[in-house]
């Protein structure tokens, strides 16, 4: 599993309320992804990060923002949480430090918005 | 094309049967064609990552194909079984300047059911 760690695993929370989620990795990966998975979607890419403090947006950004103080967390954040945002959310890093290489997912955090 | 597209969307098919399957993608600025497959409650595994025009993988029973100047890729599973029952899920990247090769597009999947 590249040494990926996500948490939590599954979440509830309520319309309206922030949420972070946290990916962590052990093996000092430089890139590292998060994609919300849904029926009919396939994987779409949130953000990225291809170093510490730097990030970038990827196709459905609105209403996330990301963190990466650290190259072994990379932090996910819903800052007001919708219904439209319950999804499963993978995290995702590239061994090799080569963009061409093939992503390692997490196991995923399954996140319901009421 | 300015998706990523797969085709079909779902296959069913018998034990020893051999299918392919197929992924379009946008053949300007083309960076790497990635295929993964996606058991169920799991985690998407990467099979094959390819760049080069004419480029032929395999491992296993399972080979893919790239064609970057008219952008597809196909996946074949030869002799299928039971176990490879999964979604097999394409990704393309692009080398449209900045950090664009990190951003991968995947198309919807085309699910895959081998009946014994």
């Amino acid at each position: 599993d590249a040494g990926i760690t996500q948490s939590p695993r599954h979440k509830v929370t309520e319309t309206g309320t922030p949420v972070t989620l946290r990916c962590h990795q052990t093996e000092n990966h430089r890139y590292m992804y998060w994609y919300r998975q849904d029926p009919g979607h396939g994987l779409r890419l949130i953000h990225y990060s291809y170093g510490v403090k730097d990030t970038d947006k990827g196709e459905v950004s609105d209403g996330y923002s990301v963190s990466r103080s650290k190259t072994e967390d990379f932090l996910l954040t819903l800052e007001s949480a919708t219904s439209s945002q319950t999804s499963v959310y993978f995290c995702a890093v590239t061994p090799g430090d080569r963009w061409g290489s093939p992503l390692h997912f997490g196991n995923g955090t399954r996140l319901t918005v009421t | 094309i300015l998706n990523v597209e797969q085709s079909p969307q779902s296959l069913h098919v018998q034990e020893g049967d051999s299918t392919n399957f197929t992924c379009s993608f946008p053949s300007s600025n083309f960076y790497a064609l990635h295929w993964y497959r996606w058991e169920t409650a799991k985690s998407p595994e990467a099979l094959f990552v390819m760049t080069l025009n004419g480029d032929e993988k395999k491992k296993g029973r399972i080979s893919a194909t790239l064609n970057t100047k008219e952008g597809y890729s196909y996946l074949y599973i030869k002799g299928s079984q039971p176990e490879d029952s999964a979604t097999y899920l394409c990704a393309s990247s692009s080398n449209a300047g900045g950090t664009s090769y990190g951003k991968l597009t995947f198309g919807q999947g085309t699910i895959l059911t081998v009946h014994p």
